[in-house]
């Protein structure tokens, strides 16, 4: 069964730091495009960072410079090292698997397989 | 690119079709848009990509429609189920980005 599982969440001050891991099974993450989307409490979505299957990483504005997604592909998991942390980031953080069409071996940016959720409440 | 979804919220009844509308700021890239479905407590769930091509399992009462700027996501009988908050997504500018969510809640 393809499954993702999200761990590390928790409540944290402003300023410090927080490792969130997400865990996969029933397919391999590095040959996916494995992503992170938050939700502040009672918000929409919002996207964070992506790790291409290549290696290469992205990030939205608001997470650039503090946020660093990584991946270790021996335990078959997904991180995101949350630095300097804002009381902004307080949120649902959820790991996703972007879409992989294998018929014309094309990565689409939308998200097919989703973790359950960690929280992150940034509060002094 | 700025997605605005519309009504914030939609009040129906089971059976009734629903008609939910996502807007973008630009047009969006080959059509690549999609729709997500999120009940309380749950993580979202895809049902549309490509505007109008249908996820794994999805019941066809869901359709997606549209082109350019002006999307649309349609429930041609309610269950249920189905009453929650609907999420649009584009995928063809980067960043990626969200619509603020539309509310479907019982009449």
């Amino acid at each position: 069964e393809v499954q993702l599982v999200e761990a590390g969440g928790g409540l944290i001050q402003p300023g410090g730091s927080l490792r969130l891991s997400c865990a996969a099974s029933g397919f391999t993450v590095s040959s996916n495009y494995m992503s992170w989307v938050r939700q502040a409490p009672g918000k929409g979505l919002e996207w964070v960072s992506t790790f291409y299957s290549g290696g290469n990483t992205y990030y939205a504005d608001s997470v650039k410079g503090r946020f660093t997604i990584s991946r270790d592909n021996s335990k078959n998991t997904l991180h995101l090292q949350m630095n300097s942390l804002r009381v902004e980031d307080t949120a649902v953080y959820y790991c996703a698997r972007d879409y992989y069409d294998s018929s014309d071996e094309t990565h689409y940016y939308y998200m097919d397989v989703w973790g359950e959720g960690t929280t992150v409440t940034v509060s002094s | 690119v700025v997605l605005t979804q519309s009504p914030d919220t939609l009040s129906l009844s089971p059976g009734e079709r629903a008609t939910l509308s996502c807007r973008a700021s630009q047009s969006v890239s080959r059509r690549y848009l999609a729709w997500y479905q999120q009940k309380p407590g749950q993580a979202p769930r895809l049902l549309i990509f490509g505007a109008s091509d249908r996820a794994t399992g999805i019941p066809d009462r869901f359709s997606g429609s549209g082109s350019g700027t002006d999307f649309t996501l349609s429930i041609s009988r309610l269950e249920p189920e189905d009453f929650a908050v609907y999420y649009c997504q584009q995928y063809g500018s980067s960043p990626r980005t969200f619509g603020q969510g539309t509310k479907l809640e019982i009449k």
